[in-house]
């Protein structure tokens, strides 16, 4: 079967550094894609990777390795706004999103 | 301001009623999805329109009914729900249904079952 595997919550101070990891096994890899939900809102696109290797984006940065079947999000100098859940999705060989259940990212003072 | 929009925000409904989300996208986009997000667990995808066409119904009961008049539209007719139909209910678009492009989403339709 398919599957994502995420941590189901996890806790940070502001102004640190926090990794949230993603493995995952699934029938092919066609993109691995990261989105942030904040309570009661809709998800949004943070980061796509397709191939290895770290993306960065301002604070955020996506890392993913194919052959290890891993990726992670870094969120650097964290602020109290990024208390979200993030969310792993990847496309399969069928060009399916295949979703784990979301990371819940709470930020301490 | 994402793009999307539901309506309504919140729904409760008994298992006897018949309602209707609906879904409008201002993107431009060619496909939309209908996803179901229950409480710590994975996105489930329900319906998949490409082009105003059904392309994807993944094993969905049949007491959830899609309707796509148009590339803009999407509406998840309900009828004689149950309780475990409780949950939030996202609508998206994206370019296409290459699962390559993002997808953006509404806020969801939170639907209480009673």
């Amino acid at each position: 079967g398919q599957n994502i595997d995420q941590p189901t919550e996890m806790t940070a101070t502001e102004g640190a550094i926090v990794q949230i990891n993603c493995t995952y096994q699934t029938s092919g890899f066609n993109g691995l894609f990261w989105y942030q939900q904040h309570a009661g809102e809709a998800p949004t696109f943070l980061s796509y990777n397709v191939l290895d290797g770290l993306e960065e984006k301002g604070r955020f940065s996506s890392f993913l390795s194919r052959s290890k079947g891993y990726s992670y999000l870094l969120l650097k100098e964290l602020q109290m706004k990024d208390s979200a859940s993030y969310l792993c999705a990847v496309v399969d060989s069928n060009y399916q999103l295949i979703w784990g259940a979301g990371t819940k990212l709470i930020i301490k003072p | 301001e994402t793009g999307v929009t539901q309506t309504p925000r919140h729904l409760v409904m008994g298992m006897t009623n018949k309602k209707s989300l609906k879904c409008e996208q201002h993107l431009g986009h060619n496909a939309m999805y209908w996803y179901k997000q229950s409480a710590k667990k994975p996105l489930e995808l329900m319906f998949v329109y490409n082009f105003k066409e059904q392309t994807e119904n993944n094993s969905v009961p049949s007491r959830f009914s899609p309707e796509c008049p148009n590339s803009s539209h999407l509406f998840l007719h309900l009828h004689t729900l149950q309780p475990e139909d409780s949950a939030l209910y996202l609508c998206a678009s994206s370019q296409n249904r290459d699962s390559s492009y993002e997808q953006y989403f509404g806020p969801g339709t939170r639907l209480t079952v009673t």
